[in-house]
């Protein structure tokens, strides 16, 4: 999985509580993101991040909040989840430019 | 939205039979990929065409752009049991903003 790992790949949380997700790369690329995947609605990007404490909103952040404070790591917090923020989350790196994405395994998330 | 959309959104086929799917957005891009993601497992890329582009193959796979018609298509040759996956078309526009489709869940039988 072109050296991107997630933690944790799985859990299981309550409503209100925050969650922080984390995306570990080792190949020292310039960009980060998060995504999530819902049925019908493929992948969303959440926020992404184009270097150190550089970051930026996607399509779907209301809820969400990032860092990044070294290359390799990339942390996704849910302030306070909620039932709406159940899905399956991935994480990607890319050189930047026109390149692809590589993908994290990805980390399902429940919110009872 | 330049988000991609997927027709059919499932395909079955057998084995040795080609696929083909096909990707239609909206607004103008600068390239489109392909990604393909196996059950319970992260997306993988396939292939990258871009806007000045018109066909491009990599081994079993040939993709088609036409911008005219804002479409693409994604035709695997000879497939295999082990093509079975869900395939997704992606544009991008500007760098970092990359919007993904909804996906075909293709099924080859044996």
């Amino acid at each position: 999985d072109a050296g991107i790992t997630q933690s944790p790949r799985h859990k299981v949380t309550e409503t209100g509580t925050p969650v922080t997700l984390r995306c570990h790369q080792t190949e020292n690329h310039r960009y980060m993101y998060w995504y999530r995947q819902d049925p019908g609605h493929g992948l969303r990007l959440i926020h992404y991040s184009y270097g150190v404490k550089d970051t930026d909103k996607g399509e779907v952040s209301d809820g969400y909040s990032v860092s990044r404070s070294k290359t390799e790591d990339f942390l996704l917090t849910l302030e306070s989840a909620t039932s709406s923020q159940t899905s399956v989350y991935f994480c990607a790196i890319s050189a930047g430019g026109v390149n692809e994405q590589f993908f994290g395994p990805g980390t399902r998330l429940t919110v009872l | 939205s330049q988000q991609g959309e997927e027709d059919p959104q499932a395909l079955s086929i057998q084995e040795g039979e080609n696929a083909t799917m096909n990707c239609s957005y909206k607004t103008s891009i600068n390239n489109l990929q392909w990604y393909r993601q196996n059950s319970g497992r992260g997306l993988v890329h396939l292939i990258l065409i871009r806007s000045n582009e018109r066909e491009k193959h990599s081994g079993r796979l040939r993709v088609t752009l036409d911008t005219s018609k804002k479409s693409s298509s994604l035709l695997i040759t000879a497939s295999r049991a082990a093509d079975t996956a869900s395939y997704f078309c992606a544009t991008e526009k500007n760098n970092n903003d990359m919007r993904f489709g909804a996906g075909t869940r293709l099924t080859v039988k044996p």
